[in-house]
């Protein structure tokens, strides 16, 4: 089944403790990206990769790191998390080049940073 | 700085009706418009898109309008199944710089 998994789909941390949320697709995308939602601001992008080895920030990137060392994998690295990355986070891939900007998104991971 | 508004945050519509989902966008380079649906612990899916250099996409019970001049699209769902409640998201895609901005989202609800 063609899928993007998330894990994990819901967290409790404090802050200051790294954190991970991994992002793994099975349908060979080339583009993966991850979304945060936040009430009355809808999904806005925090990262994006085209590529293995090639990423790029969006528009909300302050706080967060990714890597892109394999192509069906895409973590969300929260080095120092604080309370204002309390979210509900969503990764997503695509074929190149977004096509006509149909995402594949995966299920959500809901992180609560007291 | 939101780029694409979605300004009804609900939308209550009786089984068999038209639901009519609004969106207001501000960048005038976008080059796609999409529609998401998403239901509670779901990510969302994508539902429909238009090019911007058309003004109507449809696709069985799904049409999606797009009036440039006045910056707005619509998502007309006709007939409203109950199975279509959900949030639907709007989307607005800048192709050259893969990036997406998304709209904060309208509540259907379809009342049997």
């Amino acid at each position: 089944e063609a899928q993007v998994t998330q894990n994990p789909r819901y967290l409790i941390t404090v802050t200051g403790k790294k954190l991970t949320v991994t992002c793994s697709q099975n349908m060979n995308h080339e583009y993966m990206s991850w979304y945060r939602q936040d009430p009355g601001l809808g999904l806005r992008q925090i990262y994006y990769s085209m590529n293995v080895e090639v990423t790029d920030k969006g528009d909300v990137p302050e706080g967060y790191k990714v890597s892109r060392k394999e192509k069906r994998n895409f973590p969300l690295i929260l080095e120092s998390p604080s309370p204002n990355q309390t979210s509900l986070y969503f990764c997503a891939s695509s074929f190149s080049r977004v096509g006509t900007g149909e995402l594949f998104f995966g299920e959500g991971s809901r992180l609560t940073v007291l | 700085d939101q780029q694409v508004k979605q300004n009804s945050p609900s939308l209550s519509v009786q089984e068999g009706r038209i639901s009519i989902l609004n969106c207001d966008y501000t960048n005038s380079m976008f080059d796609y418009f999409l529609w998401y649906k998403k239901y509670p612990a779901e990510g969302p899916t994508f539902l429909i898109s238009i090019s911007s250099i058309k003004d109507k996409n449809e696709d069985g019970r799904f049409t999606v309008f797009l009036n440039k001049s006045a910056k707005h699209l619509s998502l007309h769902i006709v007939p409203s199944q109950p199975g279509d409640s959900a949030v639907y998201f709007c989307a607005g895609l800048l192709y050259n710089f893969n990036k997406f901005y998304f709209g904060s989202g309208t509540k259907l609800n379809v009342k049997p």
